[in-house]
């Protein structure tokens, strides 16, 4: 049973550049979140797609942007890069539901570590 | 709001018994969820737990009192390997199903 898989696992950028990170959800999930989690500090949500469409969104400027395939694999991209934007980008698969349930956990893939020089 | 807080470091030895104490303030509680992550790793699910009470996996445990915005992790019969950072997340349902992250507890666990 193949789990959440992500790629590049390293990438280093400068400063203006953009950048796409991909994943690939674990068998039978839907649903697709992104975080990001800087050195020391818990993950945070930046978004999440189902059904290709983003349900939800973060505290995060429009410079992050995803897409959903039909394939139910995701994508992050981020625009015109900058120094704080170095950390950790975690992608969560899931069963989309709304009434909450252990059904509807979260399971992450090993991450992209993104470095902005 | 909402507010996650954890103790950031913890220390024990190995056999022993720790627990991690989690509080959160949410307007729309709906699950409290604890991961465990090794340096460099991604999070991988330890436990679940949406109604008041102990849910019990073997050498881990987790507490919930939604009254107090409380919860505790519990590890027993302490090994090398459970070294890591713990992280609480909590569901809001104004958050949807978005999870809310502590800044994570870092165990130690030494000979």
């Amino acid at each position: 049973d193949a789990g959440v898989t992500q790629s590049p696992t390293h990438l280093i950028k400068t400063r203006g550049q953009q950048v796409t990170l991909r994943c690939s959800p674990k068998s039978g999930h839907d649903t697709v979140s992104w975080y990001q989690q800087a050195l020391g500090q818990g993950p945070q949500f930046i978004f999440q797609y189902y059904e290709e469409e983003e349900r939800q969104r973060g505290n995060f400027p429009d410079r992050f942007s995803g897409h959903q395939f039909p394939n139910y694999s995701s994508e992050l991209n981020v625009n015109a890069l900058l120094l704080g934007d170095s950390a950790l980008y975690l992608c969560a698969s899931s069963l989309y539901g709304t009434s909450g349930g252990q059904q509807e956990t979260q399971y992450f893939g090993p991450g992209t570590r993104l470095l902005v020089l | 709001g909402q507010n996650i807080d954890q103790p950031t470091e913890m220390t024990a030895t190995e056999g022993a018994i720790v627990q991690i104490n989690c509080t959160y303030q949410t307007s729309g509680f709906n699950g409290l969820f604890w991961y465990q992550q090794h340096a460099g790793e991604a999070p991988t699910f330890l436990s679940y737990n949406v109604l008041d009470g102990l849910e019990e996996k073997g050498r881990f445990s987790s507490f919930l009192s939604r009254s107090k915005g409380y919860s505790y992790l519990l590890l027993k019969e302490l090994q090398m390997k459970d070294s890591a950072s713990y992280l609480c997340a909590v569901r809001d349902n104004q958050a949807g199903t978005a999870l809310i992250f502590g800044k994570g507890t870092t165990l130690s666990v030494s000979s």
